[in-house]
């Protein structure tokens, strides 16, 4: 149980362009969905988190209009990278909670590659 | 501000042995302690998790060691294999009032290896 997946697991994209990362999860309905983002031999930084219906709460520091987050539905959310530039390569990871749990359940991630 | 320390930032271990990370933290509102392991390429996966009304949590190799009043929680590995060579992020966070739990502010993680 508690499975979370994200599509694509990995992405090139040229400078400029816009790439959307979905996460979904598949046996439970998440009140809650995270994002985070990982760079190479780094640990994982909390960008953003949203509810389902509701606005995304952005970290200090996390552009809200070049990261879009919608969550849509109780078992799917969706990361847009607009604009993409070489600098927002990196892993992206989404977790999902459900009700008032604690456990955070994280996807695969996926890798972003901007050239 | 750097929330959760971890240490040491790489460990090898021989098979068989005790592995040990440390962490500790400075905001008393966490009331959530996971630890990860993350193989390269893939995302975190939860090994174990403890609340603070507990000072030990055992399950299987894996037991959290928790100290409120220091501040500081370890994962212990108890006789480590070749396959537990990994990442380890040790995490917290706390509930929210309207229920629900909030974003997970990471350690920078342990690269440890186990030789056979």
């Amino acid at each position: 149980g508690a499975v979370v997946s994200q599509h694509p697991s990995w992405v090139i994209c040229k400078s400029g362009t816009s790439v959307k990362i979905e996460c979904r999860s598949l046996d439970f309905q998440a009140t809650t969905m995270f994002w985070y983002r990982q760079f190479p031999k780094q640990s994982l930084m909390l960008m953003a988190t949203s509810n389902e219906g509701s606005k995304a709460t952005y970290e200090q520091g996390v552009e809200k209009d070049k990261f879009l987050i919608n969550h849509a539905s109780l078992t799917l959310s969706t990361l847009t990278v607009t604009s993409a530039h070489p600098e927002d390569s990196s892993f992206y990871i989404c977790s999902a909670a459900h009700g008032a749990g604690y456990e955070q359940y994280f996807g695969p991630g996926t890798r972003l590659t901007v050239t | 501000q750097q929330q959760v320390k971890q240490s040491p930032q790489s460990l090898i271990v021989q098979k068989g042995g005790i592995s040990i990370i440390n962490c500790a933290y400075e905001n008393t509102a966490f009331d959530y302690f996971p630890w990860y392991q993350q193989f390269p390429g893939k995302g975190p996966a939860l090994l174990i998790a403890i609340r603070p009304d507990v000072s030990e949590k055992k399950e299987g190799r894996f037991t959290i060691s928790f100290n409120k009043s220091a501040k500081q929680f370890s994962l212990h590995i108890m006789d480590s294999q070749p396959g537990d060579s990994a990442t380890y992020f040790c995490a917290a966070s706390q509930h929210l009032q309207g229920g629900g739990a909030d974003g997970l502010t990471f350690g920078k993680g342990t690269h440890l290896i186990i030789q056979p």
